[in-house]
């Protein structure tokens, strides 16, 4: 079993969509979440970190963490073709900061 | 200021070459990463700087040699490397500490090794 599971899609909503994107997660030790965007050819983009269960909201992003679940998700609302990225969710514990990477998940906002 | 800056953007070198990649940052952060992405697959670690020493090596082959000559700056050297060694290579940085730990990354070098 991978350490973080992420289904890589493709994922094809229409503009204005409200998008749910997962992962799960297998090691206990992981405390601190994040969400990049990742646009084609470009650097990650970090979108959000939380380090504690429950909701966090930015504008039209919203993530999710459920620890006793193992599970985070990344909500955006109002969906625009600008947010048509790959979207990767990481996670790292302890004390060596090494982040752990979803596959990502590609993701089309069709105008 | 988010901003890890990385240069150059493109490298074509050949097998027998050496160059070195780049990355700056300044945002007070502690630690600074490498990572290596090929298409279609999420960044790959491959060493870990946290107060300027090395803490972490993902068994990376020597053909690609780390430096961080100070708390701003993280070098790559690269030498007698192979066409598969081509990828985008990523800098990122973050604080030290408990719950600090978010990475920003620059926007990589796209290296290419013919």
């Amino acid at each position: 079993q991978k350490e973080v599971e992420q289904d890589p899609g493709p994922l094809s909503v229409p503009e204005g969509a409200i998008v749910s994107l997962n992962c799960t997660y297998s090691n206990s030790a992981f405390q601190y979440f994040m969400w990049y965007r990742q646009y084609s050819r470009k650097g990650p983009e970090l979108l959000m970190y939380t380090y504690s269960s429950g909701n966090k909201e930015d504008g039209r992003f919203t993530a999710q963490v459920d620890k006793s679940s193992k599970y985070i998700s990344l909500f955006i609302r109002d969906s625009q073709p600008s947010d048509s990225a790959t979207y990767l969710c990481a996670m790292s514990g302890g004390s060596n900061y090494k982040l752990t990477f979803g596959k990502g998940t590609l993701l089309t906002v069709n105008p | 200021d988010t901003e890890v800056t990385q240069t150059p953007k493109h490298l074509v070198m050949g097998m027998t070459n050496k160059k070195s990649l780049k990355c700056e940052q300044h945002m007070g952060h502690r630690a600074m990463y490498w990572y290596k992405q090929k298409a279609k697959k999420p960044p790959e670690l491959m060493f870990v700087y946290s107060y300027e020493k090395l803490s972490i090596n993902e068994s990376v082959p020597s053909r690609f040699s780390p430096e961080c000559p100070n708390s701003s700056l993280l070098n790559l050297h690269l030498h007698a490397l192979q066409p598969e060694d081509s990828a985008l290579y990523l800098c990122a940085s973050s604080q030290v500490g408990f719950r600090n730990t978010e990475a920003f990354f620059g926007q990589g070098t796209r290296l290419t090794v013919v």
